[in-house]
């Protein structure tokens, strides 16, 4: 098993819908990433959380430490959100582990 | 530099070739990260700078990976007798001090393609 999990592996969805990506790791961590990666490979990062929740325009990332588990939500989500979202731990040492990323489509 | 650059952005090598790969980070990051990743896949680290010492370098797949940064700024990860399962993106990522709570910033990669 791996030790960060995301799902669903890709989804498609409609312009306008509420989107959840989710992401359950194994480990304890220092800091979980989420993080966007546009075809042609360049990666960008979206939210560092280590507790609760953060919003930044239409993007909404929680975490739940207990649980182990966060959720990446965009609300109206629109064509130009389409792209692999990948969450990512940091558990102590300096490197991170990455999930497999979410492919996601937002057809118009 | 306004971000992460990395050079060449493609590069096409016949096995056996060894080939350098450049990460140019953003001005003043101390830590400096390499990743590999496969098609489909999700990043996988390589190893981890802080300025010119190499504090990790758990993830380097064999020998024939090696990676320096000598004066603490840019990086080269050098791969000798390149080998087919070595194709993969190799994305460069640097951060201000290293510490857990930062942000990472990322360079666009270099996608290696070993014929």
């Amino acid at each position: 098993k791996n030790e960060v999990e995301q799902s669903p592996q890709n989804l498609t969805a409609q312009e306008g819908e509420f989107i959840t990506i989710n992401c359950s790791y194994s480990v304890g961590i220092s800091a979980l990433h989420w993080l966007q990666q546009h075809p042609g490979g360049g990666i960008v990062s979206l939210f560092m959380l280590s507790s609760g929740k953060k919003k930044h325009g239409r993007l909404i990332a929680t975490i739940n430490i207990q649980e182990k588990h966060s959720s990446l939500h965009i609300t109206a989500s629109h064509p130009r959100d389409s792209a692999v979202y990948i969450c990512a731990v940091r558990s102590g040492a300096q490197k991170l582990v990455f999930g497999q990323g979410t492919r996601l489509t937002i057809n118009p | 530099g306004a971000g992460v650059s990395q050079s060449p952005r493609y590069k096409v090598a016949k096995r056996g070739q060894d080939v350098a790969l450049r990460c140019d980070p953003i001005s003043g990051h101390v830590s400096l990260f390499w990743y590999q990743q496969a098609l489909g896949q999700g990043p996988e680290f390589l190893t981890y700078f802080q300025n010119e010492a190499q504090l990790d370098k758990s993830g380097l797949p064999s020998d024939r990976f090696f990676a320096e940064r000598p004066e603490g700024s840019v990086s080269t990860l050098k791969i000798q007798r390149t080998q087919q399962e070595d194709s993969a993106v190799y994305l460069c990522a640097s951060s201000l001090e290293g510490a857990a709570n930062e942000k990472l910033f990322f360079g666009s990669g270099t996608q290696l393609s070993v014929l």
